[in-house]
């Protein structure tokens, strides 16, 4: 089945130290999203690509990167981690503007960070 | 202002009974999607619905409808026959087809079912 898939589940990691998370689709949409979500809040939209095209959230912080080495894979790079930025992780894709018809976004199973 | 507003932090319903979660959006544009989602206590964001701007009927799946009304910029959640499994948080969310790639999404309802 075409998919969104997150990894790891759950990613424990120390104040400061650098983590990446990963998502990996089989849809072969062309946005991929980062979502960050605290508990009892909407997602928060970090970025996302538009095929090759990278659009950063105006609020996002500095210490949040990401990488996009090709169309099935994306990265969420947290550069030092403090201990607010514990959250899910979602990362979700879609096909695009412009791509017609029904532009439906699809999530991974998310990925629940902890900062020690 | 908010793009999608949802005014229920929490709402209860008996089990097998209908249940009705609200949802107003705010946009000029002419083409856009509202989408509903489902998120139980495990984390992932499911796909319940889509009604596009242009959709003369309202849309359905299964025990999900979503009462569109455009001139009032509602994009209400209706359940039907609730199930235990149907507690979680429900998100609305929109997407505008002629602007970016962005999808807005509300703050969400937070839904539990009573035996």
């Amino acid at each position: 089945d075409a998919m969104v898939i997150q990894n790891p589940r759950y990613q424990v990691t120390q104040f400061g130290k650098p983590v990446t998370l990963s998502c990996s689709q089989t849809l072969n949409h062309n946005v991929m999203y980062w979502y960050q979500q605290k508990s009892s809040q909407a997602p928060k939209l970090l970025f996302h690509y538009y095929d090759k095209d990278f659009n950063n959230e105006a609020d996002t912080p500095d210490n949040f990167q990401s990488r996009r080495p090709n169309t099935s894979f994306c990265f969420l790079d947290i550069r030092s981690p403090g201990l607010g930025d514990a959250a899910m992780y979602l990362c979700a894709t879609s096909r695009g503007r412009g791509r017609g018809g029904t532009d439906t976004q699809y999530f991974g199973p998310g990925t629940r960070l902890t900062v020690l | 202002a908010q793009k999608i507003t949802q005014t229920q932090p929490g709402m209860f319903v008996q089990e097998k009974e209908a249940v009705t979660l609200d949802c107003t959006y705010d946009t000029s544009d002419p083409s856009y999607g509202l989408f509903w989602y489902k998120q139980p206590s495990s984390g992932e964001m499911i796909f319940l619905i889509y009604q596009g701007s242009y959709d003369q009927q309202n849309a359905t799946e299964g025990r999900y409808s979503l009462n569109f009304q455009k001139a009032r910029k509602s994009a209400n959640l209706v359940i039907s026959a609730s199930q235990l499994g149907d507690s979680a948080m429900y998100f609305c969310a929109m997407r505008e087809f002629n602007t970016g790639n962005q999808f807005y999404f509300g703050t969400g309802t937070s839904l539990t079912v009573i035996p």
